[in-house]
This record gives C-alpha cells, structure tokens and sequence, in this order.
C-alpha cells in the first residue's frame, strides 16, 4: 500500500497568518490527491481534489498543489473557522486508497 | 441538498455483529457509488469499503483489515446502504461514516464529496 505521511503533525498559527501543509506518497501517486478538513466532532468535508482544483463552495484562501510524490495544502490568510484538523488521501487506482495522518492546526 | 444519515451504532461484545445503515436523499441514490470510512477515537481516518452502483455491476470493494467480516449492501427502493459487520474486535471501534464516492474518468478509485455524520460502534466486553 502506498503511504501518506503528513507534515506537521500539529502547528499553531495566528489568525491571518499563512499555513502550509505537506503531504508526501511513499511512491508516485500523479495528481490523484485529496484534502479534507475536519472540525472536532464533525464529519470532514472535502477541500482539494486533484492535487490542486478547488471543491465549490471552498473559499478561495485554499489552494492545493504538488504532483508525483509531494504535495502541500496552503491556507493563504487563516480565519477563525480554520482551525481544524487536515488530512490528505491518496486516490492512485494501482493501490488501496489511504489517508495520511492528519495535522492538527491550532490557534497561536 | 445531499443528505445522509446514518444509523445502528451502539455498544457491542467481541466477536459480536452490528448492521449500520445510511439512509440518503438530495441525490439519485441509485447512480451513486458508496462507501464507509471510519475513525477509532482519537485518530485518522480509514477507508472500510465500496460499492458500486447496479450499472456498474454492484460491485463490493474492501479494506484489508475488515474482508471477509464486513459486507456492504444497498437497498436503491429504499436509498439505503448497509454495513453488515460480523467476528467484531476492540480494534473495530469507532464512528462509521457513510459517504458517496467521487472518481475521476478511467480511475475507479474514489475520494469522498459527501459525508454522513457518523454512528459510533464500541466494541468492548
């Protein structure tokens, strides 16, 4: 099975601040990647998919990118309503799809 | 407005079974292909299995941790999908989300556009 790893497992940031997410594939995975925020208590709800194109309705300050092997997931001025938990999946048909072990992004 | 949700968690022994259910409207039920993901509390998250739709054969797809205990179904007369779940361990604990299935052209292997908001399974003695 491929391997998701995320980077870091947990940050603390300020509001209006810029964060950024890596995730990396233990092996090529293309552009089939997505990304999910999670609220405590909540189902997750789906960012990115594609490595890059954003779900409709996601606001504009999420933007997705990377291919092959490594990906990032970039909040570009963080609001309140994004602290939550973020993780990628991999979707290569070659392997079973997997999650990487989500970072937690907390208020600084 | 998609819905889904689910139902039939509870608290059940080791080697015990439990049936969840996902009842789904917003959406044709019947187009759609399915499946569950779970969440052991305090942790990420696991894919547990799929399902196409009968156009597609209605064919069933599992994570390797639950093949051969769990058995996915659906009801599209009902908009309903099921999850059978038999021979139960402590390591099946958690809450069970149903979700429908996005994939993209030739590649068969989903990612999840909508998201049920989960019954909690314990498995304990």
């Amino acid at each position: 099975d491929i391997q998701m790893t995320q980077s870091p497992s947990s940050l603390s940031a300020s509001v209006g601040g810029r964060v950024t997410i890596t995730c990396r594939a233990s092996q090529s995975i293309r552009s089939w990647l997505a990304w999910y925020q999670q609220k405590p208590g909540k189902a997750p709800k789906l960012l990115i998919y594609d490595a890059s194109s954003l779900e409709s309705g996601v606001p504009s300050r999420f933007s997705g990118s990377g291919s092959g092997t490594e990906f990032t997931l970039t909040i570009s001025s963080l609001q309140p309503d994004d602290f939550a938990t973020y993780y990628c999946q991999h979707y290569n048909p070659y392997s079973a799809l997997t999650f990487g072990g989500g970072t937690k992004v907390e208020i600084k | 407005e998609v819905q889904l949700v689910e139902s039939g968690g509870g608290l059940v022994k080791p080697g015990g079974s439990l049936r969840l259910s996902c009842a789904a409207s917003g959406f044709t039920f019947f187009n759609a292909r399915m499946s569950w993901v779970r969440q052991a509390p305090g942790k990420g998250l696991e894919w547990v299995g799929h399902i196409k739709n009968k156009f597609d054969g209605g064919t069933r797809d599992y994570a390797a941790p639950v093949k051969g205990r769990f058995t996915i179904s659906r009801d599209d007369s009902k908009n309903t999908l099921y999850l059978q779940m038999n021979s139960l361990t402590t390591e099946d604990t958690g809450v069970y989300y149903c979700t429908t299935d996005r994939f993209e052209g030739n590649n068969e292997t989903p990612y999840f556009d909508s998201w049920g908001q989960g019954t909690l399974v314990t498995v304990s003695s």
